[in-house]
């Protein structure tokens, strides 16, 4: 079966700073990956998706941007961040698209 | 544009206690799926279930339950006698199938944090 490895599982930015947060997959080939953020107190939003290296799909317009330089690995950045990019953010893959997410461990981030 | 509703914020159950989570959503896709995840204090999602809008049939597995009621729209989900560990976050989720068959990542409600206490 599939395993996310997302890292780091805490991060602490200043306002202004850049970001990349990581996310591999293993277990599987050519997956669809996406990155989703939980606000406090708010839902699981969808920013991005991928379904190829390469290709990658904006749910949100935001200062974030996420990239697929390899088929297992899925980059989320920012050149800037801001107070309101401050979340819980999870990676998430699944081989078809209509079948279950399989997440990854998330990552609190909490821009100061 | 989709949308899921979890209107339940915050229960509160004593254990051994049934409860029921609601979800209702919007769509106007005639094939989509809905989901449910749990979200332990870890952080976590764990798959619970996917339903094919296809198929309204009630599906039962040990003490989880699901009611998919495509007349008005809703997904519930019921504990039955409910347990300390089952205290987390539960989130409902729809995914968008487009013409291609595919979807486009899902969309998910706010949550319902549930709290079982003993």
């Amino acid at each position: 079966s599939q395993t996310i490895h997302q890292w780091p599982a805490t991060l602490v930015q200043p306002v202004g700073s850049p970001l990349s947060l990581e996310c591999t997959v293993e277990g599987t080939s050519n997956p669809n990956l996406y990155w989703y953020r939980q606000a406090a107190g708010r839902g699981l939003q969808l920013l991005f998706y991928s379904v190829g290296i390469g290709q990658i799909s904006s749910e949100v317009p935001q200062n974030l941007s996420a990239s697929r330089p390899q088929d297992r690995q899925f980059i989320l950045s920012s050149k800037k961040l801001l107070l309101s990019d401050s979340g819980f953010y999870l990676c998430a893959c699944n081989r078809d698209s209509r079948e279950k997410l399989f997440f990854g461990s998330g990552t609190q981030l909490s821009v100061l | 544009a989709q949308k899921v509703t979890q209107a339940q914020t915050e229960i509160s159950v004593v254990e051994k206690e049934d409860v029921t989570l609601d979800c209702v959503y919007e769509t106007r896709d005639t094939t989509y799926y809905l989901f449910w995840y749990k979200q332990p204090p870890s952080g976590e999602l764990v798959f619970l279930i996917r339903r094919n809008s296809f198929d309204e049939q009630n599906e039962i597995s040990g003490r989880y339950s699901w009611n998919f009621q495509k007349s008005t729209s809703s997904f519930n989900f019921t504990i039955t006698a409910s347990q300390v560990v089952d205290s987390a976050v539960y989130f409902c989720a729809l995914a968008h199938v487009n013409s291609g068959g595919g979807a486009d990542g899902l969309t998910f409600g706010k949550g319902t944090h549930l709290i079982i206490q003993p």
